[in-house]
């Protein structure tokens, strides 16, 4: 069983949707949690990063950690078709490394 | 912003031969990061460092290895390249040895080897 747990999709919405992405995860030592975005041909660049249990918003972008739950979501308000990319959850190791989630492609319809 | 510059974005060479693939960070982060990402496999770690000439093996090092002889740059090195190597290399960085510390990635190097 992998460690982090993400559904590959492909999420295709229309524009203006409320988007939900999930991560699952199974080692509770975990502490930070992120999110990138990643476009087709670039890097993965950071999106949203947070710390323990709550919520956190930032523009559109809102992130939820569920600790009880090892449960992690990112929503996208009045998603747009720039959005359309590749998002990946990402979590600290404890070992300065991170361990990535497998990505959900995202695809906002005009 | 942070910069982190991967010198290739797109590599071809062929079975046997040894691979270079370079990167520099121009924001004096200590820790540095090799990855490939593979379709359906996420990205997986091959090795990090921590600082100059300090290096660590990742999840799947095998077939790899890495020098950082200056802080700002990370060399990773396929010794005998093979075809299951072909995929998309990524390096990052981050500030500290601190937990938690966000990583700042390249745009990453495709790489297929024939």
């Amino acid at each position: 069983q992998k460690e982090v747990e993400q559904d590959p999709g492909p999420l295709s919405v229309p524009e203006g949707a409320i988007v939900s992405l999930n991560c699952t995860y199974s080692n509770s030592a975990f502490q930070y949690f992120m999110w990138y975005r990643q476009y087709s041909r670039k890097g993965p660049e950071l999106l949203m990063y947070t710390y323990s249990s709550g919520n956190k918003e930032d523009g559109r972008f809102t992130a939820q950690v569920d600790k009880s739950s090892k449960y992690i979501s990112l929503f996208i308000r009045d998603s747009q078709p720039s959005d359309s990319a590749t998002y990946l959850c990402a979590m600290d190791t404890g070992r300065r490394a991170l361990t990535f989630g497998s990505g959900t492609r995202l695809q906002v319809q005009p | 912003d942070v910069k982190v510059t991967q010198s290739s974005r797109y590599l071809v060479k062929r079975t046997g031969e040894k691979v270079f693939l370079e990167c520099v960070q121009d924001m004096d982060h200590e820790n540095m990061f090799w990855y490939r990402q593979d379709p359906g496999l996420g990205l997986r770690l091959i090795y990090f460092s921590y600082d100059v000439k300090m290096k660590e093996k990742g999840d799947i090092p095998e077939g790899y290895s890495v020098s950082r002889e200056k802080k700002e740059r990370f060399s990773l090195i396929l010794e005998s390249a093979s075809t299951n190597q072909t995929s998309m290399y990524l390096c990052a960085s981050s500030l500290n040895m601190n937990v938690g510390q966000p990583q700042h990635f390249g745009d990453g190097t495709r790489l297929s080897i024939l």
